[in-house]
């Protein structure tokens, strides 16, 4: 089992929609998330930060937390076509200091 | 302010030589950590410093991949007699606390 998994995609929504990206994580005990947004030949860019259970909300973005569920996910409202990138969820891993632990990502396409 | 800093951008190299990627983090972030990401690969990290130290050495692939970090501010990670499956994108990240923010990376090609 992967230390934090995520569909690969791609996922196709319309312009106007809701987007939502899920990520699960292997290990409990982990606190610290956060989701990046990478377009494709630039680096990560972090969207949001999420270390407790339930909604954070930033603009359009939510990021959802079910540390029972070992679960995260980002929701983008709203979707536009310059949303269309992957997006990586990433975990600082219990006992790993501040290191992150990356997904493989998903790539989103907003379609006009 | 001005973000993560990273040179060179692109780097070709012929197999067998040494190269040298600098990073310059953000200004007051205390921790900065190196990724690489090969193509069609995650985000695969190689080493975190704190201040000078390095306490976490443990995803640098082999010996001939070494980094150190002078005055708590600029690191330089250097790759001996690299190898073709060096050839990926060189990713420095800072923080002050949890959050990392990237740099635009270093493109390295070995031929």
């Amino acid at each position: 089992q992967k230390e934090v998994e995520q569909n690969s995609g791609p996922l196709s929504v319309p312009e106007g929609a809701i987007a939502s990206l899920n990520c699960t994580y292997s290990d409990r005990g982990s606190q610290s998330f956060f989701w990046y947004r990478q377009y494709s030949g630039k680096s990560p860019e972090l969207i949001m930060s999420i270390y407790s259970n339930g909604d954070k909300e930033d603009g359009r973005f939510t990021a959802q937390l079910n540390k029972a569920s070992q679960y995260v996910s980002l929701l983008i409202r709203d979707s536009q076509p310059s949303d269309s990138a992957t997006y990586l969820c990433a975990v600082i891993l219990t006992g790993t200091a501040s290191k992150l632990t990356f997904g493989t990502g998903t790539r989103l396409q907003v379609t006009l | 302010g001005a973000g993560v800093s990273q040179s060179p951008s692109n780097k070709v190299t012929e197999k067998g030589k040494d190269v040298e990627l600098r990073c310059d983090p953000i200004s007051g972030h205390t921790a900065l950590y190196w990724y690489r990401q090969s193509l069609g690969q995650g985000l695969e990290f190689l080493i975190y410093f704190q201040g000078n130290s390095a306490p976490d050495k443990s995803g640098l692939p082999s010996d001939r991949f070494s980094a150190e970090r002078t005055g708590g501010s600029v690191s330089t990670l250097t790759i001996q007699r690299t190898q073709q499956e060096d050839s990926a994108v060189y990713l420095c990240a800072s923080s002050l606390a949890d959050s990392q923010y990237f740099g635009p990376g270093t493109r390295l090609l070995v031929l």
